[in-house]
């Protein structure tokens, strides 16, 4: 069974730009979160997705943006990047509600 | 509001040595906590869960865990370290009414021959 892919593995953006990062779960997984990594920060969490449906939201600004397509495919958008918005983003699917947490391998995004 | 404390930002260890990692959490019920492994520029893979039951679970690649409500903690075990266990090790909590995942800060563990 594939695990998660994330794409693109890595991106480098100008600050101002947009980026969108993709994420596919494993297959009959409904569940999306997505998490940003950064070394001050941690591992944080931005928002989960089910059946389409934002089911959790992190605190994050509104320029972070996602959405889960019928397929259970999900994207993240971030728009007007900055410099801090430099990070590992890490996408994980699970089966469902309360069930371990797989993850991908991550995007590395380094905004200049 | 939940959170995780993992103490011990790096810690080394020789090979063939035992180690222990520490977690503590603050949540009010019985969550759901995990400990997941990262090696560099790598994603997170999941060494072991706690949902319910036993408090003392087996994972992968020989990790163990033990639960101790009592304490609120829940601190990752190894008998004897392998030179390949050198990565960064991330306590986790859930809530358990969402998949959202609470992280500690890590631990880097560092292993000599």
């Amino acid at each position: 069974k594939a695990g998660v892919t994330q794409t693109p593995r890595y991106l480098i953006k100008t600050r101002g730009q947009q980026v969108t990062l993709s994420c596919s779960p494993i297959s009959g997984h409904r569940s999306v979160s997505w998490y940003q990594q950064t070394p001050g920060q941690g591992l944080q969490f931005l928002f989960e997705y089910f059946s389409e449906t934002q089911r959790n939201k992190g605190n994050f600004p509104g320029r972070f943006s996602g959405r889960q397509f019928s397929n259970s495919r999900s994207e993240m958008n971030v728009s007007t990047l900055e410099l801090g918005d430099s990070a590992l983003y890490l996408c994980a699917s699970t089966l469902d509600r309360n069930t371990e947490a797989f993850f991908g391998q991550g995007t590395r995004l380094t905004v200049v | 509001a939940q959170s995780v404390t993992q103490p011990d930002i790096h810690i080394t260890v020789s090979e063939g040595a035992s180690l222990e990692l520490r977690c503590n959490y603050s949540y009010g019920a019985t969550p759901y906590l995990f400990w997941y492994v990262q090696s560099p520029g790598q994603g997170l893979q999941l060494l072991l869960k706690y949902f319910s039951g036993d408090t003392l679970v087996q994972g992968i690649k020989g990790f163990e865990a033990e639960f101790k409500r009592s304490q609120s903690s829940f601190n990752l075990r190894k008998p004897s370290v392998h030179w390949s266990d050198a990565a960064e090790y991330f306590c986790a909590v859930s809530p358990g009414n969402t998949d959202k995942l609470i992280f500690g800060t890590g631990t880097r563990l560092q292993v000599f021959p």
